[in-house]
C-alpha cells in the first residue's frame, strides 16, 4: 500500500517568511508525528497527534512553530518567521497501532536564506 | 534531546563481512526501533524489538535487547554494498521515538 507522503520535497524560502508542510499519513493510521532532522541536531521529536486527543507538542522548538490535523488524517506543519536556524529536514512519520512501528514519509528540506 | 548514543560512529567493512552496531539509552522504553537512512532523506524501518524481548532476526539483521544494561546492538551479515547507509536506533517512550546519532556504515565492494 501508500506510504507516508511529504510535500513539498524541498522548499527555498527567505528568512521571515512563513511556510507549511504537508503530511499525508498511511491509511487508518491515527498517530501522526512530525520530526525534524539537522546537522546540529540530529533527529528529534516536534509534535505528536492521536485521534481525537489534543496534540502532544511538548517537542515544538518555538511558538513560531505550529501544526494541525485535520479530519484525522493529513497534518500541516507551519514556520512563521523563519529563522536560518529552522534550515534542516522535516520528517512525518505515522504509526500502526498493532506492531507500534513508525513509518517515516520521505521528508521536506527547507533552507532558509 | 536525545537519548541514545550510537558506537561506533563509523564503520567501514569489506562486502561479505558482518557489522555491528550498538545503541545505548538512559531510561525505560516500550519498544527500540532500528531504521536505515540514505542520503539524508526518509527513514526505512528495519526492525522493532519490544522491551520483554531479546533478540529478533530479521533476513540478515539480527538484533538483541539487554534492558538491563539499558542496550541493544544490530547485527546485519554478509554484508552488501547496497547496505552503505546511515543506521539509527529509536527507542519508544510513551509513543515518542528519540534517535541516537547514527552509525554510518560503508561498505566496500
Amino acid at each position: 500500500g501508500a506510504g507516508v507522503s511529504q510535500s513539498p520535497s524541498n522548499k527555498v524560502t527567505e528568512k521571515g517568511k512563513d511556510v507549511e508542510l504537508r503530511c499525508d499519513p498511511i491509511s487508518g493510521h491515527t498517530a501522526l508525528y512530525w520530526y525534524r532532522q539537522s546537522l546540529g541536531q540530529g533527529l528529534e521529536f516536534l509534535i505528536y497527534f492521536q485521534g481525537n486527543s489534543a496534540p502532544d507538542k511538548s517537542g515544538l522548538p518555538s511558538d513560531r512553530f505550529s501544526a494541525e490535523r485535520t479530519g484525522g488524517s493529513v497534518s500541516t506543519l507551519t514556520i512563521q518567521r523563519t529563522q536560518q536556524e529552522d534550515s534542516a529536514v522535516y520528517l512525518c512519520a505515522s504509526r500502526d497501532r498493532v506492531t507500534d512501528t513508525q513509518y517515516f514519509g520521505p521528508g521536506t528540506r527547507l533552507t532558509v536564506l | 534531546s536525545q537519548q541514545g548514543e550510537e558506537d561506533p560512529q563509523a564503520l567501514s567493512i569489506q562486502e561479505g563481512e558482518n557489522a555491528t552496531m550498538n545503541c545505548s539509552y538512559k531510561t525505560s522504553i516500550n519498544n527500540l526501533q532500528w531504521y536505515r537512512q540514505n542520503s539524508g532523506r526518509g527513514l526505512v524501518h528495519l526492525i522493532l524489538i519490544r522491551s520483554n524481548e531479546r533478540e529478533k532476526h530479521s533476513g540478515r539483521l539480527r538484533v538483541t535487547l539487554d534492558t538491563s544494561k539499558k542496550s541493544s546492538s544490530l547485527l546485519i551479515t554478509a554484508s552488501r554494498a547496497a547496505d552503505t547507509a546511515s543506521y539509527f536506533c529509536a527507542t519508544d517512550q510513551n509513543y515518542k521515538l528519540s534517535f541516537g546519532a547514527g552509525t554510518t556504515v560503508t561498505v566496500r565492494a
